[in-house]
């Protein structure tokens, strides 16, 4: 099983709404990713958890706020959003990068924030 | 900062010829490279790994890696308009994170 899952597929929001994505994966990787992508750019990295540990934050306005409640799952809880964050947002796992192992995406999120 | 490279194209190839794409990085130490192909409003899908230099062949796609020349690159043979994509060359960077090139699209025309 190569599956990371995220939900929901598609997200509609206001700039005052409080929304929360969601992933999981099940194949015991202990490392789990945040991207941001835009149209025709590549992914942005946003969080790397490493053993549930918040390992890097790449400067994220604080209206992003990631949570690891344990190795499986991994949320994004957004709130006050701005038009200019509306992106597909990527949820991504692996073993260990540093040691060649394979990054693995989920579907996406395709958020539209209004 | 680590860099990697792609140009964007679009590259366009007709129907049954082989499609070249390139990529260059610049950290000299990177020891894996990945390929991923991603379809317009959809997530990006891991096509192939390389480690060592030289060719790695699976299927219709070869990667070739020549890690002197910084220099990584994705033949697809007998293209078909169903690999008409966004090809992302990624290479691993220190933290557990990977660089993501800017991407190349590729068309394929039938």
């Amino acid at each position: 099983d190569t599956e990371v899952t995220q939900t929901p597929k598609h997200l509609v929001m206001g700039m005052t709404n409080k929304k929360s994505l969601k992933c999981e994966q099940h194949m015991g990787h202990r490392a789990m990713y945040w991207y941001k992508q835009k149209a025709k750019k590549p992914p942005e990295l946003m969080f790397v958890y490493s053993y549930e540990k918040l390992s890097i934050n790449e400067s994220v306005p604080s209206r992003f706020s990631p949570e690891c409640p344990n190795s499986s799952l991994l949320n994004l809880h957004l709130h006050a959003l701005q038009p200019e964050d509306s992106a597909l947002y990527l949820c991504a796992s692996s073993q260990n990068l540093d040691r060649g192992e394979k990054l693995f995406f989920g579907s996406g999120t395709q958020l539209s924030v209004l | 900062q680590k860099e990697v490279e792609q140009n964007s194209g679009p590259l366009s190839v007709p129907e049954g010829a082989i499609a070249s794409l390139n990529c260059t990085y610049s950290d000299r130490v990177s020891q894996s490279f990945f390929w991923y192909r991603q379809y317009s409003g959809k997530s990006p899908e891991l096509i192939m790994s390389i480690y060592s230099n030289g060719d790695k062949e699976d299927g219709r796609f070869t990667a070739q890696l020549n890690k002197a020349s910084q220099y990584v690159s994705l033949l697809i043979r007998d293209s078909q308009p169903s690999d008409s994509a966004t090809y992302l060359c990624a290479v691993p960077g220190a933290g557990n994170m990977l660089t993501f090139g800017g991407g190349t699209r590729l068309m394929v025309k039938p």
